[in-house]
Formats: structure tokens, sequence, C-alpha cells
């Protein structure tokens, strides 16, 4: 049974550029939360996707945008990047019938030069 | 809104004990405990729902008190395995699925 799967595992852009990360849950996982992870720090929620709608949102601006497709995988865009960007970037799946555990992936490094 | 954790590292001979604190100034309907190793994901440890309430797994338990906003991870008789970052993470009521993550407790236990 796969567990939850990112890609790409590490990545450098630019300031300014744009990236998307991918990620494909647990199976049997209907939701995904993405989180952002500063070195030395705990993770920052960024958004949650359930049933193809973003339901909840932490404190990131409209730079970070996500989607997620009708099998469950979802994507996380962040436009115009900036050096604070750069972080490692976690998927975390979870069933909405069950208590709330998450499964995270290995998470995406990006970093931003 | 960040749940404060307690103390921010620990160092540990293998079999003693340790308590990590975590602390919220936000009403909270859920307490998340994670173990996160260098490198890798964090790993789902144990969730604490209700006030009072205590879990226990293997020789690793946590209990919430839900009226003072505080829960408490207990390491017994630690092992090697035991090591890395511990994160508490708060779910506050009507924000289901919105976990907010402490800065993490390291904790470092030697043979």
């Amino acid at each position: 049974d796969a567990g939850v799967t990112q890609s790409p595992t590490h990545l450098i852009k630019t300031r300014g550029q744009q990236v998307t990360l991918r990620c494909s849950p647990k199976s049997g996982h209907d939701t995904v939360s993405w989180y952002q992870q500063a070195l030395g720090q705990g993770p920052q929620f960024i958004f949650q996707y359930y049933e193809e709608e973003e339901r909840q949102r932490g404190n990131f601006p409209d730079r970070f945008s996500g989607h997620q497709f009708p099998n469950y995988s979802s994507e996380l865009n962040v436009n115009a990047l900036l050096l604070g960007d750069s972080a490692l970037y976690l998927c975390a799946s979870s069933a909405r019938q069950d208590t709330g555990e998450l499964f995270f992936g290995e998470g995406s490094r990006l970093t931003v030069l | 809104q960040q749940p404060v954790q307690s103390p921010q590292a620990v160092i540990l001979r293998e079999g003693e004990d340790a308590v990590i604190n975590c602390s919220s100034s936000k009403a909270l309907y859920s307490v998340h405990w994670y173990r996160q190793k260098h490198g890798e994901a964090p790993v789902f440890l144990m969730i604490l729902l209700k006030g009072g309430e205590q879990k226990g797994h293997d020789k690793i338990s946590a209990s919430f008190n839900e009226k003072k906003q505080q829960s408490s991870l207990y390491l017994t008789a630690s092992q090697l395995s035991y090591s890395g970052t511990y994160f508490c993470g708060t779910e506050q009521y009507n924000q289901g699925g919105k976990l907010i993550f402490g800065q993490g407790t390291e904790l470092s236990v030697k043979p």
C-alpha cells in the first residue's frame, strides 16, 4: 500500500518564478493538506482540500494556491517566488471520516535563489 | 496562536524518562503528537480529543487537560529509536483539519 507520494523531491528556482508541487494521497484518503516547514521550525498550515474545494486556509498570501483533482491528488502552486519561500513543503493526507490522523509525504525541498 | 512547546531540547540516556509539554492560548478541540526524524516525514504518534483524556502507545503516553489547554507527552524508559523532533499540533473548534504545530522539541537519546 503506497503512502503519500510527492514530486519533485528537490527543486531550485529563481526569484519571481512559479512552481508547482504535486501530491498523491495514501490509498483510501480523500483529504489533502499542505504545510510549509522552514529549517528548524514546525510545519505551518497552508491549506486543506476536500471534495476538490479549499476548506481551510492558513496565513499565506494569495500567491499560494492549490487544486484537488477527482482522484484526490493535489497540487500546490506558488507564484512570484520570494527568497523566503525556500522551505520543505509537506503534503499530508487523511480520511474525512477518521479521527484526523495525518499521513505525511517526504516533502518537496524548494530552494529559491 | 502557535502552541508553545517546552523544553526546546532534551538529552537523555537510554532508559531515562522525559516529558514534553504543549500549551495553547486558544480553546482546543484536539491535540496531535508527531515525531520527525532528521530528513524524514513527520510520523503520527497519537491524538487526544477530550479533556483529561490519556492515551498510551507502548512506552509513550500523553494527556490532554482541556481546561488548561495543555497537553503533555510522556516517554518512559527511552530507547535510541525515540530520538527525533517532537511536534504537538493543535486543532481549534470549528476549524476541523487545520492543525497548528508548535516549534518542536528535539529529543536525543544517547547509549
